[in-house]
């Protein structure tokens, strides 16, 4: 039974590049997650889909910040262009339904130079 | 912002003892879950107890929660090397159908 899969795991670029996180959900789940981490922050919500629909996106930093998901089982994350302050781990998770726990993916760890 | 807060940060206890995690949060919930985090990797979901609840157990995992307090505390018993990781509590709406808001979690180290 195959997670939540994240690519790639790491992932190392200059500044002002385009960056693109990409996620496969777990087939049949209806709702997506992207989450960052940060010593500094802890882990905060960035965007959720339920059904292919973003519903709330008001966790995305920035206008350089966008996600979308262009069908049911997978989605992008992408920065453009990067900063150095973007560095952090991203994750995905996605679950099920309502009462159901979140899945994660083991996140990608980015760095900005 | 973060809803939760754990404490303490960081806790290192003996194999077979208990350890004791507590979070507090500031809003009104439906739910609280609990995550772990091993290192390197995304996190786990452990258990959900529901506002209505006051404790609820899956196997050495044993939660409280306190809504007067607006607390919530998770015992893991007789503690294994494996149980090494951080633990997270987090708050939301529904539960999977809601972003989830974590605490900065409690880095657990258990010492063979």
């Amino acid at each position: 039974d195959a997670g939540v899969i994240q690519s790639p795991r790491h992932e190392v670029t200059e500044m002002g590049q385009e960056v693109t996180l990409r996620c496969k959900l777990i087939s049949g789940h209806n709702s997506l997650f992207w989450y960052r981490q940060t010593m500094m922050r802890g882990l905060e919500l960035l965007i959720y889909f339920n059904n292919n629909v973003p519903i709330d996106d008001s966790g995305m930093p920035e206008d350089r910040f966008s996600a979308k998901m262009p069908n049911a089982s997978f989605s992008t994350l992408k920065i453009q262009p990067s900063e150095p302050r973007d560095s952090a781990v991203y994750f995905c998770a996605s679950s099920l339904s309502r009462e159901q726990p979140q899945h994660f993916g083991d996140g990608t760890r980015l760095s900005i130079l | 912002s973060q809803q939760g807060e754990e404490d303490p940060q960081a806790l290192s206890i003996q194999e077979g003892e208990n350890a004791t995690m507590n979070c507090s949060y500031k809003t009104s919930i439906n739910n609280l879950q609990w995550y772990r985090q091993n290192s390197g990797r995304g996190l786990v979901h452990l258990i959900l107890i529901r506002s209505n609840e006051r404790e609820k157990h899956s196997g050495r995992l044993r939660v409280t929660l306190d809504t007067s307090k607006k607390s919530s505390s998770l015992l893991i018993t007789a503690s294994r090397a494996a149980d090494t990781a951080s633990y997270f509590c987090a708050t939301g709406g529904w539960g999977g159908a809601d972003g989830l808001t974590f605490g900065k979690g409690t880095h657990l180290i258990i010492q063979p």
